[in-house]
């Protein structure tokens, strides 16, 4: 069965930098484009990027371009968020997501001194 | 960006009721209109794509409709666990921008 399963989150001072992982199991990896979605603590959803399933397309939101870069590694069924100068309101859960079906279970970012 | 504004924000109903959400694009996004549900503490499910096509394993009381601009999503009779967060997100360009949420509680 399909199973995404995010990691790299925690605790980081504004400025700071993290990089999410997510392993992907049960399907074709290389087939699919694949996204970062965050929520931000009692908020609602908010899409921050997306990758072709061959890595040449990328997509990032307002919020976090030139800060973040997604990345994929499809000979380990890999997806990355690089997160680089790093601030409060970024603090949420960050899914990664085959969307709109598959989701992972989340990794919780806090920024805070 | 597509602007996706849901209403209502919130919604006490009771078990048995029909509810209906409501949720506006700021421009045509065809058919590319998801539903999802979210529980406390959980990552969204799917429960409608394309606007009325029900994800497999979604109780056929869930439906969605519309097209354009405009969509809803029905609950025909509300059972204890339908009682979450519902969102929905336009899949026509990117950013694939979600609604602010309805949050459906227990009257």
């Amino acid at each position: 069965q399909v199973q995404l399963v995010e990691s790299g989150g925690g605790l980081v001072k504004p400025g700071g930098s993290l990089r999410l992982s997510c392993a992907a199991s049960g399907f074709t990896f290389s087939d699919y484009y694949m996204s970062w979605i965050r929520q931000a603590p009692g908020k609602g959803l908010e899409w921050v990027s997306y990758i072709s399933s061959s890595g040449s397309t990328i997509y990032y939101a307002d919020s976090v371009k030139g800060r973040f870069t997604i990345s994929r590694d499809n000979a380990k069924n890999s997806l990355y968020l690089q997160m680089n100068s790093l601030r409060a309101e970024d603090t949420a859960v960050y899914y990664c997501a085959r969307e709109p079906v598959y989701w992972g279970q989340g990794t919780l970012v806090t920024v805070s001194s | 960006d597509i602007q996706m504004t849901q209403s209502p924000s919130s919604l006490s109903a009771s078990v048995g009721d029909r509810v209906t959400i409501t949720c506006r694009a700021s421009q045509s996004i065809s058919s590319y209109l998801n539903w999802y549900q979210q529980k406390p503490g959980k990552a969204p499910k799917v429960l409608i794509y394309d606007a009325s096509s029900l994800q497999s394993g979604v109780p056929s009381r869930f439906s969605g409709s519309g097209s354009g601009t405009d969509f809803t999503l029905t609950i025909s009779s509300l059972q204890p666990e339908d009682f979450a967060t519902y969102y929905c997100q336009q899949s026509y360009s990117i950013p694939y921008t979600f609604g602010q949420g309805t949050k459906l509680e227990i009257k």
